[in-house]
This record gives C-alpha cells, structure tokens and sequence, in this order.
C-alpha cells in the first residue's frame, strides 16, 4: 500500500540547532511530496512540496529534496527558531485514483531560546 | 487563511447523539476531503467528494456520513458518537492542479464527547 513513515518525536533543540526530521515513503507509481505544519492551536499549512524526482522544495529556510532512490523526503534547515516549534507532517499525494493525502505521523519539534 | 472554513470549531456533546460538521471550500475548489486527527491514530483520511459526488473512501465508520451540496460547501454527520469520535476534524480542498497540488485545510472542528 501507499504509506509514510516519520522520524520518531517529540524532537527538542536549542535555537540555531541544524533541524533534520526524516521522511520516507511507499507509493506505487510516482506521488509528489509535501511537508505540512500545524502550529499550536492552528489547522494544517503547506510549508514547501516537491513533484518529481530530484526536484527540491524550499520556504521559510526549509528544504526538502525529493530522492526517488532511496524513496524519501526528508525535511532539514540549517538555523531554527523558538517559531518553528510546530507539528510536522509527511505525505505524499498519488497521481492515480483519489489523489488523497496520506500523511505520515507527525514530528512535534520544540526549539528552546 | 487557507480560504477553508469550518464550522464549528469547538462541540461538546454526549455519547449516543449526533452532530454535524460543515466546510465552506476555497472559491472555485470542486474537491473537498475530510480528515480526523486523534491523538493516537494521526490524520486519517475519511472520504472525499468532487463536485457533488462521492469520489474516495477511507477509513470512515459506518456510524459517519458526508455529503456536498450543489454550491459545493459539505457536511460531515456523526451519529450515535462514542467517546473514541472525540477528535479533530479537518476539511480541505483542492483546485484544478491535480495530484501536483496542495490540499488547503480549514482550522478544524473540535469535537469532545462525554
């Protein structure tokens, strides 16, 4: 089946720490990627998504690089901050069918000033 | 602003009854889909509708229903609630884009039952 799997949280840095949250999928045939965050209280937002091999997805310092070798996603930026403490979601959206997103887990990050 | 509303953001209500979720979609948007996130299943996706019709199902109880209206807006109906449906609902849309796209989620419905 299509699934995402996720790093392991909570994750807890201190400001200005370099952030890696992994991220690998299974999908038959060729999804495109997305990283979401929801923010306390808040519903989910798009943070950046990449549709095809090797395409790589930026927005606010995060990047995220579409690896179809190694079939993963992961999620990284160089300098966090307290606001980047967040839930971050994986998924990944297929081409085929009903184009729904499936979602991996979730990583809750704490940063600490 | 994801452009998604949903209404209401916060139920509390008693296990047997029933309630009613509604999402108004971004302007334009045909796709709505519906989400619940509990704390120890993450978001899973419930069913989907395009443009009136029923498009996918997922992992939506029989006790759960969901409709979309001519002028697009969908109702999400929960019937004879437990305490396990005590979650957070999400609705998002999607435009013309297709699997390319991005899905733009409302702020979500918290439903508590007691």
């Amino acid at each position: 089946g299509n699934s995402v799997t996720q790093m392991e949280g909570p994750v807890t840095l201190s400001e200005e720490a370099f952030l890696t949250i992994n991220c690998t999928y299974t999908a038959t045939g060729y999804p495109s990627l997305f990283w979401y965050v929801q923010y306390p209280g808040e519903g989910l937002q798009l943070l950046l998504k990449a549709t095809k091999a090797d395409d790589k997805g930026s927005n606010k310092g995060f990047e995220a690089t579409y690896r179809k070798e190694t079939t993963s996603f992961h999620l990284e930026k160089g300098s966090v901050q307290v606001s980047d403490s967040a839930v971050y979601f994986c998924a990944l959206r297929l081409i085929q069918g009903a184009q729904k997103l499936v979602f991996g887990q979730g990583t809750r990050l704490t940063i600490n000033p | 602003d994801s452009g998604v509303t949903q209404t209401p953001k916060h139920l509390i209500t008693a296990t047997g009854q029933r309630v009613t979720l509604r999402c108004s979609p971004r302007s334009g948007d045909l796709s709505v889909y519906w989400y619940q996130q509990s704390l120890d299943q993450g978001l899973q996706f419930l069913i989907q509708y395009y443009n009136g019709e029923e498009r996918a199902k997922g992992n939506i109880l029989e006790r759960f229903s969901a409709q979309q209206f001519p002028d697009l807006h969908s109702e999400l109906n929960l019937s004879s609630l437990e305490l396990g449906d005590s979650a957070l609902y999400f609705c998002a849309s999607s435009g013309r884009q297709g699997a390319t796209g991005e899905l733009f989620f409302g702020e979500g419905s918290r439903l508590t039952v007691l």
